[in-house]
């Protein structure tokens, strides 16, 4: 069965220092998205992404934070200088469109996240 | 805005059992769609059920039903004959037009044997 994969499972990062979180979604699927899951809280929607461009952001998406898919395969979340409050486990999930179903049925997929440690 | 309420930070249920778990939610938008997820100790999300504001009938998937009350905006997650494997954070989400997903702070379910 097709799933969405992450990598790496675990980064540990200086304070400032810029880390790239890298996803590949579905193959089929043309939604794309992340979310964070700060230890023992809530999961908080960070950005979507569709036909290459940001479909909507959060307030937590500021500058700091950018999203690219470089080629066809890969979906990445870069945080350009870390700060501590950006700990967290970061998901990445995709959902496909589909026919016939409205669009706020998308049933997404989430990779097994990513645990970013900033010291 | 959408606003995904869970109010049992915890819940305990005996093995065999069945459980509910609550989920209130606010939207303006006439069409969305409402999810939940289950996060076991190891973090993964895993897809449970989902309900479509336009769907008739209350949506079940083996041992999961939702128990879809639209104009009270409540969608609660009903799990039966529990097992210790259901032990886990249960996650209530929405879905609107927009496309993204709001979730709700979570319940930790706790099955006792």
């Amino acid at each position: 069965e097709p799933e969405v994969t992450q990598t790496p499972s675990h980064q540990v990062t200086q304070m400032g220092q810029e880390v790239i979180l890298r996803c590949v979604p579905i193959s089929n699927h043309l939604y794309f998205y992340w979310y964070r899951q700060i230890l023992g809280q809530k999961v908080e929607f960070l950005v979507s992404f569709y036909n290459n461009e940001i479909s909507e952001k959060s307030e937590i998406f500021d500058d700091q934070f950018s999203v690219e898919r470089p080629d066809g395969s890969n979906f990445t979340l870069k945080i350009r200088s870390t700060k501590l409050e950006d700990s967290a486990m970061y998901f990445c999930a995709s959902s496909a469109v589909l026919a016939g179903k409205p669009r706020s049925y998308n049933e997404q997929f989430f990779g097994p996240g990513t645990r970013l440690t900033v010291l | 805005a959408q606003k995904i309420t869970q109010t049992q930070p915890g819940m305990f249920v005996q093995e065999k059992e069945a459980v509910t778990l609550d989920c209130t939610y606010d939207t303006s938008d006439p069409s969305y769609g409402l999810f939940w997820y289950k996060q076991p100790s190891s973090g993964e999300m895993i897809f449970l059920i989902y309900q479509g504001s336009y769907d008739q009938q209350n949506a079940t998937e083996g041992r999961y039903s939702l128990n879809f009350q639209k104009a009270r905006k409540s969608a609660n997650l009903v799990i039966s004959a529990s097992q210790l494997g259901d032990s886990a954070m249960y996650f209530c989400a929405m879905s609107d037009n927009n496309n993204d997903m709001r979730f709700g702070a979570g319940t930790r379910l706790t099955v006792k044997p």
